[in-house]
C-alpha cells in the first residue's frame, strides 16, 4: 500500500494566487515526521517545511504553510501569493516512528505558475 | 559552505562498464543515504548508513555496492552497468537519531546515462 499519496500529478495556478498541494499518508505509528520538498527544473531537492506528528500548530515557513489534519492523515502544502519561481515538482515525504531511518516519498505534483 | 556534495554531476558511460559516485557531507550528520530518481521522478531509497553501519538495503541488484569510509562520506559503486540503471542518483544525509525536525539534506544529484 502507498504510504504517501499525492493525487495531483499536475496543477496550474495564477501568479499571486494561493495553491494547495495535497498529501495523504498512511502509518500506524504515533510518532512521525512529515516533510515537503521542492524540485525545480534544475534538479536539486530543496527542503521547504516540516510537521511533527505531535505538533499542535500547523507549520509555517514564509509563504509556505502546512495544513495538518491528523485524523484525516493529510498534510497539504499551501503556497500563498504564488510566484513564477514556484513552478517546480513538489514532493511530500514521511519518516515514521522511532528507530526508523527511512524517508518515504510521494510521487510528486508538478506545479506550473501562470503569469 | 555547509552542504552535501556529490561528484560527478553527470556520468555518461556504456553498458558493461563500472562506475562510482562519491558523496561527502559537512553537516555533522550521522546518517547518509542513496536515493534513485527514475524518469517519472519517483524517488526510491536504495541504501542508508548510520555511523558507517549499513542500516537500510532495499531490493537493489548486487551490482550496486555502497561504501561508507566514515560518517561524512558515502560512495556508490556500480558494476556491469545496464541501460535500466540510467537515472538521477541523489546522496542525502540527516540526523538519524531524531525524527523530529530532521529533514533530509540532498546533494545536487548525479545524472547517470548508460548507452
Amino acid at each position: 500500500a502507498q504510504k504517501i499519496t499525492q493525487t495531483q500529478p499536475g496543477m496550474f495556478v495564477q501568479e499571486k494566487e494561493a495553491v494547495t498541494l495535497d498529501c495523504t499518508y498512511d502509518t500506524s505509528d504515533q510518532s512521525y515526521g512529515l516533510f515537503w520538498y521542492k524540485q525545480p527544473s534544475s534538479g536539486e531537492m530543496i527542503f521547504l517545511i516540516y510537521q511533527g506528528s505531535y505538533d499542535e500548530q500547523n507549520a509555517t515557513e514564509g509563504r509556505y504553510s502546512l495544513n495538518f489534519q491528523k485524523a484525516r492523515k493529510s498534510a497539504n502544502l499551501v503556497i500563498s501569493a504564488s510566484q513564477l519561481g514556484d513552478s517546480a515538482m513538489y514532493f511530500c515525504a514521511m519518516r515514521e516512528g522511532l528507530g526508523t531511518y527511512k524517508y518515504i516519498f510521494g510521487t510528486g505534483t508538478r506545479l506550473k505558475v501562470l503569469a | 559552505d555547509t552542504a552535501v556534495s556529490q561528484t560527478p554531476k553527470y556520468l555518461v558511460t556504456q553498458m558493461g562498464n563500472d562506475k562510482s559516485i562519491k558523496c561527502e557531507q559537512n553537516l555533522g550528520h550521522d546518517t547518509m543515504y542513496w536515493y534513485k530518481q527514475d524518469s517519472k521522478k519517483f524517488l526510491k531509497i536504495m541504501f542508508s548508513y548510520n555511523n558507517k553501519e549499513l542500516i537500510i538495503n532495499e531490493t537493489v541488484p548486487n551490482r550496486f555496492s555502497p561504501k561508507s569510509p566514515d560518517k561524512a562520506h558515502l560512495n556508490l559503486h556500480i558494476n556491469s552497468l545496464e541501460l535500466g540503471d540510467s537515472a538521477v542518483y541523489f546522496c542525502a544525509s540527516s540526523r538519524g537519531q531524531s525524527i523530529y525536525n530532521s529533514p533530509l539534506h540532498f546533494g545536487n544529484g548525479t545524472r547517470l546515462t548508460v548507452t
